[in-house]
């Protein structure tokens, strides 16, 4: 079975400027997370989704924003860049969510000048 | 703040030793500890996970301990190997989210 599999791998973006990151689960699993990684703060849980509805929030901005689609992938969107955004984005996909553990794709390195 | 604090933040240990890693939480909410692996350059990989109910859990070479009343979990990696070597993180659930610790980086020299 193939892992969650994140793309773009990397990405270079001007602060200011909006960008989107993709997700796509393991098959079958229905729940999608988003986590920004940074040597800072660590591993912060973004939002989580399950059947394109979003159940759980955590606390970012909103200009951080995500979204599912019936096929069970996501993206989430982050609009006015930061250079503080700059981090490690990782999803993270389950079968549906509490019961069943988490699979972590490589992520997303965005970088921010 | 920081719901999950975990130390040390780097570990050295010789090949054969058990390093040892611990965590400690506040909220008696969390119903679920995973303890997950990260390799550079890879996503955490979960490695075994834990429920309050239970005081101990093995998988081949890791070991779980959770003190429910002290409110601290560890990770003991037993016989540890140079392939170990990796950035360990504790994490406790609260509600569809994992909050997590800060990560130990642990080196096992041969």
């Amino acid at each position: 079975k193939a892992g969650v599999t994140q793309t773009p791998r990397y990405l270079i973006k001007t602060r200011g400027q909006q960008v989107t990151l993709s997700c796509s689960p393991i098959s079958g699993h229905r729940s999608v997370s988003w986590y920004q990684q940074t040597p800072g703060q660590g591993l912060q849980f973004l939002f989580e989704y399950f059947s394109e509805t979003q159940r759980n929030k955590g606390n970012f901005p909103g200009r951080f924003s995500g979204r599912q689609f019936s096929n069970s992938r996501s993206e989430m969107n982050v609009s006015t860049l930061e250079l503080g955004d700059s981090a490690l984005y990782l999803c993270a996909s389950s079968l549906e969510g509490y019961n069943s553990p988490l699979h972590f794709g490589n992520g997303t390195r965005l970088t921010v000048t | 703040q920081q719901q999950v604090k975990q130390s040390p933040q780097s570990l050295i240990v010789q090949k054969g030793g058990i390093p040892i890693i611990n965590c400690a939480y506040e909220n008696t909410a969390f119903d679920y500890f995973p303890w997950y692996q990260q390799f550079p350059g890879k996503g955490p990989a979960l490695l075994i996970a834990i429920r309050p109910d239970v005081s101990e859990k093995k998988e081949g070479r890791f070991t779980i301990s959770f003190n429910k009343s002290a409110k601290q979990f560890s990770l003991h990696i037993m016989d540890s190997q140079p392939g170990d070597s990796a950035t360990y993180f504790c994490a406790a659930r609260s509600g569809y989210a994992l909050n997590f610790g800060k990560g130990t980086s642990l080196l096992v020299t041969p």
